[in-house]
């Protein structure tokens, strides 16, 4: 089956400490995207990459790190520095032709304890 | 910066009737996206709008593109209580990341 994985499912974080969201994804996608979602919102990008070994940040990247080591992973960090992690994750893919549809994954609830 | 406005923001209808749901976007983009979100849930593709005048239907939803006013719309026929759900739309910037509305929270009652 193809398609894109989060894990934990649910995470619950003490303050002060990191914690990494995982995503991978086996559509053989160039582009990967990290969003989040506060109740009631829409997304926000947190990080994106359009290629390995290579990410911009998105409106909302303070507080956050990530990686692309792998065209099939891009893991995202949310350091001690974000002050308010709790939120709802999604990460995404997609091609960079046709329109460049994105596909998302089933989300990480993060909850600070 | 790119804005992406939804309204209505909260929809409660009635099974049977039809609605729009509309979705303006402040700078130049031709590409805008569709999506549902279930409860809990992750996000689901539901149109693909590449180029002005562009028009899709799936089912009871019907999506259109007008890039020269900057205005998407979402049109529901005939709603049916499986079409309750939030749909958002996002509008492509900088390559290819989104930005997107906050969300129609629809509601279809018998």
């Amino acid at each position: 089956d193809g398609g894109i994985t989060q894990s934990p499912k649910y995470l619950f974080r003490k303050e002060g400490q990191n914690v990494t969201l995982s995503c991978e994804q086996n559509l053989n996608h160039d582009a990967m995207y990290w969003y989040r979602q506060d109740p009631g919102q829409g997304l926000r990008l947190i990080y994106y990459s359009q290629i390995v070994n290579d990410f911009q940040k998105g409106d909302i990247a303070e507080g956050y790190s990530v990686s692309r080591e792998k065209k099939e992973s891009f893991p995202l960090t949310v350091t001690s520095a974000q002050k308010n992690p709790t939120a709802f994750y999604l990460c995404a893919s997609s091609i960079l032709i046709n329109g460049g549809e994105q596909f998302f994954g089933p989300g990480t609830r993060l909850t600070v304890l | 910066e790119l804005k992406v406005e939804q309204n209505p923001l909260f929809l409660s209808m009635q099974e049977g009737k039809n609605y729009t749901i509309y979705c303006n976007y402040s700078t130049t983009s031709d590409r805008l996206y569709w999506y549902r979100q279930d409860p809990g849930k992750s996000l689901e593709s539901l149109f693909v709008l590449l180029s002005n005048g562009a028009v899709k239907q799936e089912g009871r939803l019907m999506a259109s593109l007008d890039t020269k006013a900057r205005l998407s719309t979402l049109h529901i026929t005939a709603a049916v209580h499986d079409l309750s759900a939030t749909y958002f739309c996002a509008v492509a910037y900088s390559g290819y990341a989104l930005n997107f509305g906050k969300g129609t929270s629809l509601l279809v009652t018998p």
